[in-house]
């Protein structure tokens, strides 16, 4: 399997721009999870899906953030509209199950710049 | 609220040492307590797990212990290579009614010097 996978890379924008983030989670995997790091809070989960359900969005910072997983391949972060205080890296990890053995796989991050 | 501290913050050593970087956190009640790598411009890969019943776990030159009623956890690294530099992240996943969530550490940044 190739991991999970995330697009783009880096994403350079203007500020009230609209930001869309790309993940495909590892095939079979039941947990998606969307992570955001920067150096002042560290590694935040902000939202995380089972079986392409939302349940716990607890962490989403604001209305400008929605996360949808339309089906078990896919799933987007929007931040609509952007502002420099969301400039970091976003993370995006999928797991196969949610018990104690299980671990989190994570993908590369998106390294967002919001000017 | 479930907070993770390490300590400390960053770490250099020179080649061959043993190190120990530390992991508190503040709710005893986890499912489990992970090791994550993380080096620059990369994503985390999880390096040892440890169940909340047990006390340590150990990988090659890893060697992870769990002390849950203090909280504590102590993730041993023998020999240190060059290659070990990353910065290194402690997560605690809890109880059932959080579902899945892991809570993070801050990190301690490795450095091995040759």
């Amino acid at each position: 399997d190739a991991g999970v996978i995330q697009s783009p890379r880096h994403e350079v924008t203007e500020m009230g721009q609209e930001v869309t983030l790309r993940c495909k989670p590892i095939s079979g995997h039941d947990y998606l999870f969307w992570y955001r790091q920067t150096m002042m809070r560290g590694l935040e989960l902000l939202i995380y899906f089972n079986n392409n359900v939302p349940i716990d969005d607890s962490g989403m910072p604001e209305d400008r953030f929605s996360a949808k997983m339309p089906n078990a391949s896919f799933s987007t972060l929007k931040i609509q509209p952007s502002e420099p205080r969301d400039s970091a890296v976003y993370f995006c990890a999928s797991s196969l199950r949610a018990g104690w053995w299980d671990t989190q796989y994570f993908g590369p991050g998106t390294r967002l710049t919001v000017l | 609220k479930q907070e993770v501290t390490q300590i400390p913050a960053a770490l250099s050593v020179p080649e061959g040492e043993n190190l120990v970087l530390n992991c508190s956190f503040t709710d005893s009640a986890i499912y489990n307590l992970q090791w994550f790598r993380q080096d620059p411009g990369k994503g985390l890969t999880s390096l040892l797990l440890i169940q909340s019943s047990q006390r340590e776990q150990t990988s090659g030159r890893l060697n992870a212990s769990l002390d849950k009623s203090s909280g504590r956890s102590t993730l041993y690294i023998a020999a240190s290579q060059p290659g070990d530099s990353a910065t290194y992240l402690c997560a605690v996943k809890e109880g059932e009614t959080s579902g899945s969530r892991l809570t993070f550490g801050e990190g301690t940044q490795l450095t091995v010097n040759p």
